[in-house]
């Protein structure tokens, strides 16, 4: 199957600094990609999609201004937790599609721990 | 009501067993069906895509009941490695190529 990579696999940050998370897919264009949010033994609920080149769509509840993604190529989409407090902490995973995949299937990429102290 | 649910387990499972359980989606408009696996801390990996005539992969088979509206999963001969956690997830007309996902079912194989 395809290659989804997500960096960093692990940070953890101070309360009120910023992180990037980046997600790449490395052998196959992805037309889109979507971020989700684990909370510890919970599902992975749906935060955005992210098509190359245009405005992210994000789900009820998810602040956009607080959230920021980025899918300015068809290898790569950035989320950035602008301003991370603590109720930020969780299991952040991206998933890319092309177009050309089969029933709509995703790729996960390995996840980014954050815990924000 | 839930869009995706599960019964979140765990099941016990003795190594050698067969063990199944249901994934029910409200929207009768789902398209597409998923069975991922998950291990403790890591990413879903997708397991199966669920067929209309039902599929089977190895020990591993799915069906989908459009008229009750949920997918099972069936795991034959349960290997120790096979204790996951077990996502359905399901894509509706109206949502593009978004999955919802359900809460997941543990499931515990023992020796």
């Amino acid at each position: 199957g395809a290659v989804v990579s997500q960096h960093p696999s692990r940070v953890i940050c101070k309360s009120g600094t910023s992180v990037k998370i980046e997600c790449r897919s490395l052998d196959f264009q992805a037309t889109t990609m979507f971020w989700y949010r684990q909370f510890p033994k919970q599902s992975l609920m749906l935060m955005a999609t992210s098509n190359e080149g245009s405005k992210a769509t994000y789900e009820q509840g998810v602040e956009k201004d607080k959230f920021l993604i980025n899918h300015a190529s068809l290898t790569l989409s950035t989320l950035t937790v602008t301003s991370a407090h603590p109720e930020d902490s969780s299991f952040y995973i991206c998933s890319a599609s092309s177009t050309s995949g089969r029933y709509n299937e995703q790729f996960f990429g390995p996840g980014t721990r954050l815990t924000v102290l | 009501r839930k869009e995706v649910e599960q019964d979140p387990g765990p099941f016990n499972v003795p190594e050698g067993a067969t063990v199944a359980f249901n994934c029910t989606y409200s929207n009768s408009a789902s398209q597409s069906f998923f069975w991922y696996r998950q291990d403790c801390r890591k990413e879903p990996k997708l397991l199966m895509s669920v067929y209309s005539s039902g599929n089977e992969d190895g020990r591993f088979t799915a069906q989908l009941n459009r008229a009750s509206q949920y997918i099972s999963l069936l795991i034959r001969d349960s290997k120790l490695s096979d204790s996951a956690t077990y996502l359905c997830a399901v894509t509706f007309f109206s949502a593009g190529n978004k999955l919802t996902f359900g809460g997941g079912t543990r499931v515990l194989v023992k020796p």
